[in-house]
């Protein structure tokens, strides 16, 4: 079965350095999204893509963040100047359809990121 | 855009007993979509509802969506230890590029 596969696993790192998260959507799909979620919270909204650009974005989804797609498989998050907030699990999921037309997201089984 | 609260929170049963979650919005939605995270894993997609009034079955799970599309349900019948995780609904954006989810509600079941 197809999954959404994304690297690394964990990853810690020193506050003020840049963190790249990296993730392989399902071949086929079209929409990729970047989730985060702080220990026994929500699942909160980062950033969605289409197109090769950004559809929508939140208010988490600052200046210090990013999003690429380099290639025709990998999707990066790329967060410039890591804060002791930023500590969370990230998420990249993909849909073959956009949610509005009833696309199921299927997620990664996501990065740790943890910031000293 | 548009969100979604969830109640309960947490929620303690005994194996064997039904489960409700609730998901609650003050506007009209146009779909609503259902995901369980198991403790450690990652959201796992369980079904989607579209039209007022709608129920779909999944084994012992029951999904409702209210006539008014402003509110939706889980019903999990016979719970099992299986069924310990958390459940998140879920609607998309205003834009439809983005899917919100609710603060979820934890099932915790004991034997």
């Amino acid at each position: 079965e197809p999954e959404v596969t994304q690297t690394p696993s964990h990853q810690v790192t020193q506050m003020g350095q840049e963190v790249i998260l990296r993730c392989v959507p399902i071949s086929n799909h079209l929409y990729f999204y970047w989730y985060r979620q702080i220990l026994g919270q929500k699942v909160e909204f980062l950033v969605s893509f289409y197109n090769n650009e950004i559809s929508e974005k939140s208010e988490i989804f600052d200046d210090q963040f990013s999003v690429e797609r380099p290639d025709g498989s990998n999707f990066t998050l790329k967060i410039r100047s890591t804060k002791l907030e930023d500590s969370a699990m990230y998420f990249c999921a993909s849909s073959a359809k956009a949610v509005a037309n009833t696309g199921e997201l299927f997620f990664g089984e996501g990065s740790r990121l943890t910031v000293l | 855009g548009q969100q979604v609260m969830q109640i309960p929170q947490y929620q303690h049963v005994q194996e064997g007993e039904d489960f409700t979650t609730y998901c609650n919005s003050s506007t009209t939605l146009s779909n609503i979509q259902w995901y369980k995270q198991r403790p450690g894993g990652h959201p796992v997609f369980l079904i989607q509802l579209v039209k007022s009034g709608e129920v779909k079955k999944q084994k012992r799970l029951t999904f409702q969506f209210g006539e008014a599309k402003k509110n939706s349900s889980l019903h999990i019948t016979a719970t099992q230890t299986t069924d310990v995780g958390t459940y998140f609904c879920a609607t998309n954006s205003n834009s439809g590029y983005a899917l919100n989810f609710g603060k979820g509600t934890s099932l915790l079941v004991t034997p």
